[in-house]
C-alpha cells in the first residue's frame, strides 16, 4: 500500500463546475496535511493545508479532513481553465517528512 | 522577499559522471529538504537538512548525499550517475522540522545520457 495514494486522472471538469479531489494516506499517526498545485514543466505550489478535522476553506478552494477515514479531499469551487494542473496531495506523518501523492491530472474545459 | 532559489535550471550529464545541485532557502527559513520527482509522478522525499545535518532521508542509495552550511544554504551531490536518475530535482524550505508547510524552488532538470 502507497503511503499516500491519489486517483492520478485525468480528471475533466466543465467551467464553472466544481472539481473534487481526493487522497488517502496509510500512516494514522499524519498530523498535516497539504494541496500544491504543479504547472507543466513548473515546481509545486503550496494552495492549502490543513491540519485538524473538518473544512478549511480559503477563497474558491476548501480542504477537508477526516483522520478516521484517512482521507483528505480539495474542492475547487467555480473551476476556471487557469485551475488547469496536476494537484499534489502531501501528507506529514509521525517520521516528519513530507510525502506526496503521484498527483491528479485536472482539465477545465471552457 | 527572495524565495527558495535552485541553480543550474537545467544540466545535462554522461552517465558515471558526478554532479551537484545547488539550493538557497526562502528568507527565515532554515530547514532544506530535497526531492526528486520523475516524469508523470509525485516528487519522492531524498533528504532534510537542519542545523547542518542531515534528518532524514528516503529511500535513496548513498550515491545520493548533501550537505548544508551555516547560511543554510544546500547542496546535493549525485555520484556515478545512472540514466534512472534523469528527473526534476526539487528543494524544498520550511521553518524548523515541525509541521510548516514547504516551499519549493523551480527546480533543476537533470538529464544524464
Amino acid at each position: 500500500q502507497k503511503e499516500v495514494e491519489q486517483n492520478s486522472g485525468p480528471l475533466s471538469v466543465p467551467e464553472g463546475a466544481i472539481a473534487s479531489l481526493n487522497c488517502t494516506y496509510s500512516d494514522r499517526g499524519s498530523q498535516s496535511f497539504f494541496w500544491y498545485r504543479q504547472y507543466s514543466g513548473k515546481s509545486p505550489e503550496l494552495i492549502m493545508s490543513i491540519y485538524s478535522n473538518g473544512d478549511k476553506e480559503d477563497g474558491r478552494f476548501t480542504a477537508q479532513l477526516n483522520k478516521a477515514s484517512q482521507y483528505v479531499s480539495l474542492l475547487i469551487r467555480d473551476s476556471q481553465p487557469s485551475d488547469s494542473a496536476t494537484y499534489l496531495c502531501a501528507v506529514r506523518g509521525g517520521a516528519q517528512k513530507l510525502v506526496f501523492g503521484q498527483g491528479t491530472r485536472l482539465t477545465i474545459n471552457p | 522577499d527572495a524565495g527558495v532559489t535552485q541553480s543550474p535550471t537545467h544540466l545535462i550529464k554522461t552517465r558515471g559522471q558526478q554532479v551537484t545541485l545547488r539550493c538557497s532557502p526562502k528568507s527565515g527559513h532554515d530547514t532544506v529538504s530535497w526531492y526528486q520527482q520523475a516524469l508523470g509522478q509525485g516528487p519522492q522525499f531524498i533528504f532534510q537538512y537542519y542545523e547542518e545535518e542531515e534528518r532524514q532521508r528516503g529511500n535513496f542509495p548513498d550515491r545520493f548525499s548533501g550537505h548544508q552550511f551555516p547560511n543554510y544554504s544546500s547542496e546535493l551531490n549525485v555520484n556515478a550517475l545512472l540514466l534512472g536518475d534523469s528527473a526534476l530535482y526539487l528543494c524544498a524550505s520550511s521553518k524548523g522540522v515541525g509541521n510548516s508547510p514547504l516551499h519549493f524552488g523551480n527546480g533543476t532538470r537533470l538529464t544524464v545520457t
